[in-house]
């Protein structure tokens, strides 16, 4: 089944506390992203990557870290977590944009809580 | 870069009744507009997506508008059913060009039984 998922899909931490949430694909897709959604706000993009060793910022960058060693796998990390990042994160995957569009397929949701 | 507005923010609807939600853009370049379907307790999925060389498309109950020149698009759906109950996303990107996908803040759509 094609789909992209997600661990933990909910995590308690305290402030300062380093914390990694992953992401993994089966569908082979070049893209992959990080959103965080919150009431009011939608969602916003922390950070993109177009390829394997290609990252670049979104809309909300700061306080994030992300990687992109396998197309497969792109974490989220936290490295000093404070509570205006508690949030609903969520992880997605896509071919590049082109003619046929860029629908992006998302993940279940990592609901973070940090104390 | 690209601002995408999106109302009304919540849309209250009796069973049966048809929903609009419309949004906005500020980006001529934009050329790709999804909606997204967000259950509860689940990512956001596709619903339905209209890209820039037409300006209407159907699925069943579904159907999208999009208005290049004013810059907007709507998502209608008709005979609702409880089962649309959810939130509601638009998006925008140039789908040639930048990557870079904008959300609407959504739309929590409720249908009453």
């Amino acid at each position: 089944e094609a789909q992209v998922t997600q661990n933990p899909r909910y995590l308690i931490t305290v402030t300062g506390k380093k914390l990694t949430v992953t992401c993994s694909q089966n569908m082979n897709h070049e893209y992959m992203s990080w959103y965080r959604q919150d009431p009011g706000l939608g969602l916003r993009q922390i950070y993109y990557s177009m390829n394997v060793e290609v990252t670049d910022k979104g809309d909300v960058p700061e306080g994030y870290k992300v990687s992109r060693k396998e197309k497969r796998n792109f974490p989220l990390i936290l490295e000093s977590p404070s509570p205006n990042q508690t949030s609903l994160y969520f992880c997605a995957s896509s071919v590049p944009p082109g003619l046929a569009g860029n629908e992006q397929f998302f993940g279940p949701g990592t609901r973070l809580t940090v104390l | 870069g690209e601002n995408v507005e999106q109302h009304p923010s919540t849309l209250s609807v009796q069973e049966g009744d048809s929903a609009v939600i419309k949004c906005t853009y500020s980006d001529s370049a934009s050329n790709y507009f999804p909606w997204y379907k967000q259950e509860l307790g689940k990512g956001p999925q596709l619903i339905i997506d209209i890209r820039s060389n037409v300006g209407e498309k159907k699925d069943q109950r579904i159907a999208v508008t999009l208005n290049k020149t004013a810059k907007h698009f709507s998502l209608h759906i008709t005979e609702t059913q409880p089962e649309d109950s959810a939130v509601y996303f638009c998006a925008a990107s140039n789908a040639g060009g930048s990557y870079i996908p904008t959300f609407g803040r959504g739309t929590s759509l409720i249908v009453h039984p």
